[in-house]
This record gives structure tokens, sequence and C-alpha cells, in this order.
């Protein structure tokens, strides 16, 4: 069975502050995915990476796909408080997308 | 705005109820899923539909009851249903030519309440 840990579950953090969160499996995957997902919608997605030790950024947002391809990271680079909300990884391929429980981010004004 | 909608944002339904939910996506996708969002659990994979045929049913019990009439609708029935199915019904699609990424673009989800 595939499953994606994610950590931490939760951080509550003072605007400014940089900060990292994980997503890690014992499986493979050909590629994956980060969602963010504020209070009252749906996941919304960032980023999709592709190739093992692959780096993308998305603004403040950087992005790692471990070179095994098992393990992914996410670096919030001066956080603020529009950065507050569940942070999803998900991999893939196929149509049975494997999603993470997430990261609750907190940024506090 | 990510071209999927989803109706009713808010549904509370006794045991007894039949009821059902709605998606729509404006995305010229055809594929489309449905979730289920717990508390603090992932994501649940419950149906997916490609080119309006049922591709997969994730062991779903039989009081969900899907149903996809173009590929551009999805629906959810539910009935009897039970309190520990509250939650957050998701709906997404994703174009079929992605296939590798499987980038899916995600509605607003139905918060459910089962009394």
């Amino acid at each position: 069975t595939q499953l994606l840990e994610q950590s931490p579950q939760f951080l509550s953090i003072q605007e400014g502050e940089n900060l990292t969160v994980y997503c890690n499996s014992s499986s493979v995957f050909s590629s994956l995915q980060w969602y963010r997902q504020e209070p009252g919608e749906g996941p919304v997605l960032l980023v999709t990476v592709v190739t093992g030790g692959e780096v993308k950024k998305l603004k403040r947002l950087t992005f790692q796909f471990g070179d095994a391809r098992k393990d992914s990271s996410l670096h919030i680079t001066a956080a603020q408080p529009g950065d507050t909300g569940l942070y999803l990884c998900a991999g893939v391929p196929g149509f049975k997308t494997i999603f993470g429980a997430g990261t609750r981010l907190f940024v506090k004004a | 705005e990510t071209g999927v909608t989803q109706t009713p944002r808010h549904l509370v339904m006794g045991m007894t109820n039949k009821k059902s939910l709605k998606c729509e996506q404006h995305l010229g996708h055809n594929a489309m899923y449905w979730y289920k969002q717990s508390a603090k659990k992932p994501l649940e994979l419950m149906f997916v539909y490609s080119l309006e045929e049922r591709v997969e049913n994730n062991s779903v019990p039989s009081r969900f009851s899907p149903e996809c009439p173009n590929s551009s609708h999805l629906f959810l029935h539910l009935h009897t249903l039970q309190p520990e199915d509250s939650a957050l019904y998701l709906c997404a699609s994703s174009p079929i030519s992605s296939g590798y990424y499987n980038e899916q673009f995600f509605g607003p989800g139905t918060r459910l309440t089962v009394l």
C-alpha cells in the first residue's frame, strides 16, 4: 500500500519566519504534486515535480523532489498570513492519486 | 474560481433521507472524481469516471451511488447514510491527456452533516 506521510501535522508561526514541510513515502512515485487548501474551499494545485532532485520555485515557495523520488519538501520564505492553509502532497501517476493527510499552517500577523 | 462548481455547498440530512450532490466542470476535461475528506485523514478517492465510464470504485458502500450523464456533470446520490459519513465531499476533474501528471482541479466541496 502506497502511503504519503506529511510532517509536521500542524505548524503555527509568526509572519516573516521561514518554514519547511515534508512529504515522505517508502514508495517511488513517477511524479508528485503539492496542493494548498484554504478553509471552505477545495485544494488548488501549486506545482508538479517529476524528475528526481528537481527544484521548482513559485515566488516565495520552493519545492524539491527527492533524488530517489520517494519524498518531497516545501520551503516557504518570509511567510505571510495569506500562506495560511492546509498543504497537501499527492503522489501520481494514473487515476489513483494518493494524498497525504496534510500540514495545516497558520501564519500570525 | 477553478472552473469546477459544486452544489449544494452545505447539506444537513437525516439518516432516512435521499439527497444528491451535483458537480459541474467548465474546463473541457474528460475525467471526473469524487473524494471524501474527513478531519485529519488523507483524501479518500471514492469514484473515478473517464469518458463517462466508471473506471474506479474504491469499495465505497452502496449507500453512495455516482452518476455521470456526460463529461461535464457528475452526481453523487445519497441514501440511508450514517453519521460517520459526515465529511467534506470534493469533486475534481482532469484532462485524460495529462495522464502521467493527473493534475486535478477541485470544486469547493459540499459539507455534509448526517444527523
